[in-house]
């Protein structure tokens, strides 16, 4: 069974870099038909994109934080990371990685199938 | 960027009720939407992919349609542990967009 944990700081503070690593487990994300994503949800709020990496180490960013936001991947380790810069109060939410599959068995697929069970990241000083 | 109108926001039903849930995009993402059930603590759970295909495990009451910019989730008998927040995402073309969310909640 995939599972996958987030780990990093709970507090950062304004201004700073909110750094969190997503290490997955009980299989691979390192095949063309997955990517690893970062979805955030603010507290009492809905979900929100903020990126996905490809097997190569492609990346896509949500518009309005494409600017402020790197992802990587460690396939060695079975990692992927997220990185935001010049953090604000409006980035405290729980981050969330999850698995995204394109295609299984010859079947077209296009969801996020497995997620970690979250993290909350408060930006506070 | 497609936007995901999800409605209504809240619902209130009691059990054996028929809940429908509606997502419309903003431009046609053919059958790529997925419908993801959340509850308070908890990580979203994937119901069903590509409109209407159901992940492993999900109940036979769940059931979504629709293609293009229309989409359904209905629950056709509510159980108890139906009770949680419904997204719907649009997974056609990056960015990746998500609906508002829709709260079922006992009547």
């Amino acid at each position: 069974q995939l599972q996958l944990q987030e780990s990093g700081p709970g507090l950062v503070q304004p201004s700073e870099t909110l750094s969190l690593t997503c290490t997955v487990s009980g299989g691979s994300i390192s095949s063309s038909n997955y990517y690893g994503g970062w979805i955030r949800q603010p507290p009492g709020k809905g979900l929100e994109w903020i990126g996905s990496i490809d097997y190569s180490g492609g990346t896509y960013f949500n518009p309005s934080l494409k600017s402020r936001v790197s992802i990587s991947l460690d396939t060695s380790k079975s990692q992927f990371s997220l990185k935001v810069n010049s953090v604000t109060a409006a980035d405290t939410a729980v981050y969330y990685c999850a698995r995204f599959i394109t295609l299984v068995r010859g079947v077209i697929i296009k969801s996020f199938d497995y997620w970690g069970q979250g993290t909350l990241v408060t930006v506070s000083s | 960027d497609i936007q995901m109108t999800q409605s209504p926001s809240s619902v209130s039903a009691s059990v054996g009720d028929r809940v429908t849930i509606t997502c419309r995009a903003s431009q046609d993402i053919n059958s790529w939407l997925a419908w993801y059930q959340q509850k308070p603590g908890k990580g979203p759970k994937l119901l069903i992919y590509a409109a209407s295909s159901f992940q492993s495990g999900v109940p036979s009451r769940f059931s979504g349609s629709g293609s293009g910019t229309d989409f359904t989730l209905t629950i056709s008998s509510l159980q108890p542990e139906d009770f949680a927040t419904y997204y719907c995402l649009q997974a056609d073309t990056f960015p990746l967009t998500f609906g508002g969310g829709t709260k079922v909640e006992i009547k």
